[in-house]
């Protein structure tokens, strides 16, 4: 059974600040998640990875999978990114739906 | 652009008594997938359905639930004997066979008292 664990799990930022959130799993996986939560409770999928980088506008995720680590970077970052970034892994490696998640790192950009 | 919907948006529920949560997943999407988040908590996977039968459930769905395609469009989650523990947010995803993104409804939030 995988485990996630997320860091840091709070983050208070100030507009335009370069933004880093870690995740570490315990289980080779064949890809992993990276999720969005709003402060009303909706979650949205940013990216799914099994390797190397993915951008998509000012967001940014990478992956080692021989290391077991993912990395979701904010650049320029906006109040409007304030929301709990959640990172989620296969229970069991391989499975796309059986998720493990994190317990997620709130983001809050100050203006 | 497509969505996944859910309703009802919020439901509050005696112990004891059954709940029905809908969900109407994307209409090509071919995955369903159920999640629970008890608030302050992390998420949790319950189940996931593919081809009108369960492909994987979770420790937390045992007997008391249940999840069915009635017709082509809904996913449903039923919830047999509510207990209090079941208050939680809800969410349905769906996923595109051959696709890498779940795409998640807004969520039920379920409240048993």
């Amino acid at each position: 059974k995988n485990e996630v664990e997320q860091s840091p799990q709070n983050l208070t930022a100030q507009e335009g600040e370069f933004i880093t959130i870690n995740c570490s799993y315990s289980v080779g996986i064949s890809a992993l998640h990276w999720l969005q939560q709003h402060p009303g409770g909706g979650i949205v999928s940013l990216f799914m990875l099994s390797s190397g980088k993915k951008k998509h506008g000012r967001l940014i995720a990478t992956i080692n999978i021989q290391e077991k680590h993912s990395s979701l970077h904010i650049t320029a970052s906006h109040p409007r990114d304030s929301a709990v970034y959640i990172c989620a892994v296969p229970n069991y490696g391989g499975s796309q739906g059986n998720l493990i998640f994190g317990k997620g790192t709130k983001l809050s950009v100050k203006p | 652009e497509p969505e996944v919907t859910q309703t009802p948006s919020h439901q509050v529920t005696q112990m004891g008594q059954e709940v029905i949560l809908r969900c109407v997943p994307i209409s090509n999407h071919l995955y369903f997938y159920w999640y629970r988040q008890i608030l302050g908590q992390k998420v949790e996977f319950l189940v996931s359905f593919y081809n009108n039968e369960i492909s994987e459930k979770s420790e937390i769905f045992d007997d008391q639930f249940s999840v069915e395609r009635p017709d082509g469009s809904n996913f449903t989650l039923k919830i047999r004997s509510t207990k209090l523990e079941d208050s939680a947010m809800y969410f349905c995803a769906s996923r595109r066979l051959g696709g890498e993104t779940q795409y998640f409804g807004p969520g039920t939030r379920l409240l048993v008292l």
